[in-house]
């Protein structure tokens, strides 16, 4: 099956940097989706982004389909920015068949 | 405008008891998937159903585990006998449609189920 890697697993940020997050995948893709995982287990879709860019507020992402990655930008953090952050990707198989598959996330946590 | 629900958000079972996870999609969405999360792990799919039909369970195991999506009603995730192996988060998501066009899936707050 395909395969999505998140890179860095964690990350430690100072309340207003910014910071780059990364996910690669193995094979071509149908869409992709990002989700930002709150302390409380919530999960809050941020961006659905087969290809292209696009920003909400502080937020963008930007994935290059046919290099297989995407790029999660998060500016002037905040420490309700804190939590996981996985990229899934959707592809569909035999049958009518569709689903994600997440990567393992990278962890944000953002100091005052 | 009701996200997705999902209920119980806690449940406790003892080993050999059975578990029942209820979903409802969000209005308008007929497309129904569920995944299960383990400590510190990603979301891995289980399975996929609109009304009535199972369209994929590849990601459930095979035994003890069903999934269901009625006319009427939620979507139900049922474990029998559960093991200690069986807690995790349970969560279910939805789409207004399975095709190309647009397939974005939206998440419920999850059932976090434990067995003692």
């Amino acid at each position: 099956g395909i395969q999505v890697e998140q890179s860095p697993p964690d990350l430690i940020l100072q309340e207003g940097a910014n910071s780059t997050l990364r996910c690669n995948f193995s094979d071509s893709v149908n869409n992709l989706q990002w989700f930002h995982q709150n302390p409380w287990g919530q999960l809050i879709n941020l961006f659905y982004i087969p290809s292209g860019t696009k920003q909400n507020g502080r937020l963008s992402a930007t994935t290059v389909a046919t290099e297989r990655y995407s790029l999660l930008y998060i500016s002037s953090s905040q420490t309700t920015d804190s939590g996981v952050y996985f990229c899934a990707v959707g592809t569909y198989s035999g049958a009518g068949s569709y689903q994600l598959t997440f990567g393992k996330g990278t962890k944000l946590s953002v100091i005052p | 405008n009701a996200g997705v629900m999902q209920n119980p958000r806690h449940l406790v079972r003892r080993r050999g008891q059975e578990a029942r996870l209820r979903c409802s999609p969000m209005k308008g969405h007929s497309h129904v998937y569920w995944y299960r999360q383990l400590p510190e792990e990603g979301l891995k799919f289980m399975v996929y159903l609109q009304k009535e039909n199972i369209i994929d369970e590849s990601g459930m195991p095979k035994e003890r585990f069903s999934a269901e999506f009625p006319k009427e009603g939620p979507s139900i995730l049922r474990i029998q006998q559960v093991v200690r192996g069986d807690s995790a988060a349970y969560f279910c998501a939805s789409s207004p449609s399975g095709g190309v066009s647009y397939n974005e899936q939206f998440f419920g707050p999850g059932t976090r189920l434990t067995v003692l």
